[in-house]
């Protein structure tokens, strides 16, 4: 049981790039959601989804753009990249069963775009 | 949004000594968790609190749901270095599993 898997571990990108970072779990979660990490923040929350073909915006969503085609895979995208971007990016699996609700985490995207 | 202020900052303590953080809001909410997040790893789940006044444990770790709603409590007894790391307290940003918002994280050090 891989829990929730973040592809890359590591990556560097060019000022107007575009990639993808990959998030898969296993655990048959309804809810999945992308988080950045910037030093001495907590994790802020990006884009989320409650179930396949369903996304909305977190609190920072501008520059990352999100699908979900299956329950397993929450990919995320930036378009073109800015150093503002230079973050380390998680992605978290939840379930909510009777209004309770514990999301599990990756083991993180350390991004640096130059 | 909703903010969670989170004390204190860092802490500096010797092995063996007891532990407090707390995390305060300004908005109520119905349910508290507690991560831990060591260097180059994802936060990992110690404690989830669902109740106001619920008080719950996990080893050496207690975390308490404070009574007004609006804060909770983490305390680690008899620390040992393999507590090192960054907690976070977290509480959910609408009504359902639509993501978390968190705190910015107390820092633990402890000196041998």
């Amino acid at each position: 049981n891989a829990g929730v898997t973040q592809t890359p571990k590591f990556q560097v990108l060019k000022t107007g790039q575009s990639m993808t970072l990959q998030c898969a779990q296993d655990m048959n979660h309804e809810y999945m959601s992308w988080y950045r990490q910037d030093p001495g923040m907590g994790l802020r929350l990006i884009h989320y989804s409650v179930g396949a073909g369903i996304t909305d915006q977190g609190e920072v969503p501008n520059g990352y753009n999100v699908s979900r085609s299956t329950t397993e895979d929450f990919p995320l995208r930036l378009l073109s990249a800015a150093p503002s971007q230079t973050s380390v990016y998680f992605c978290a699996s939840s379930y909510g069963v009777g209004g309770r609700t514990e999301a599990f985490f990756g083991q993180g995207t350390r991004l640096t775009v130059v | 949004g909703q903010q969670l202020n989170q004390s204190p900052q860092s802490m500096f303590i010797q092995e063996g000594e007891d532990v407090s953080m707390n995390c305060t809001s300004s908005s109520i909410f119905n349910t508290w968790l507690w991560y831990k997040q060591e260097p180059g790893e994802g936060p990992v789940l110690l404690i989830a609190l669902y109740k106001a006044g619920e008080l719950t444990s996990n080893g050496r770790l207690t975390a308490q749901f404070g009574i007004t709603r609006k804060d909770s409590f983490l305390n680690i007894s008899a620390s040992i270095p393999s507590d090192v790391g960054i907690y976070f307290c977290a509480g959910p940003l609408g009504g359902g599993a639509d993501g978390l918002t968190f705190g910015k994280g107390t820092h633990l050090i402890i000196q041998p």
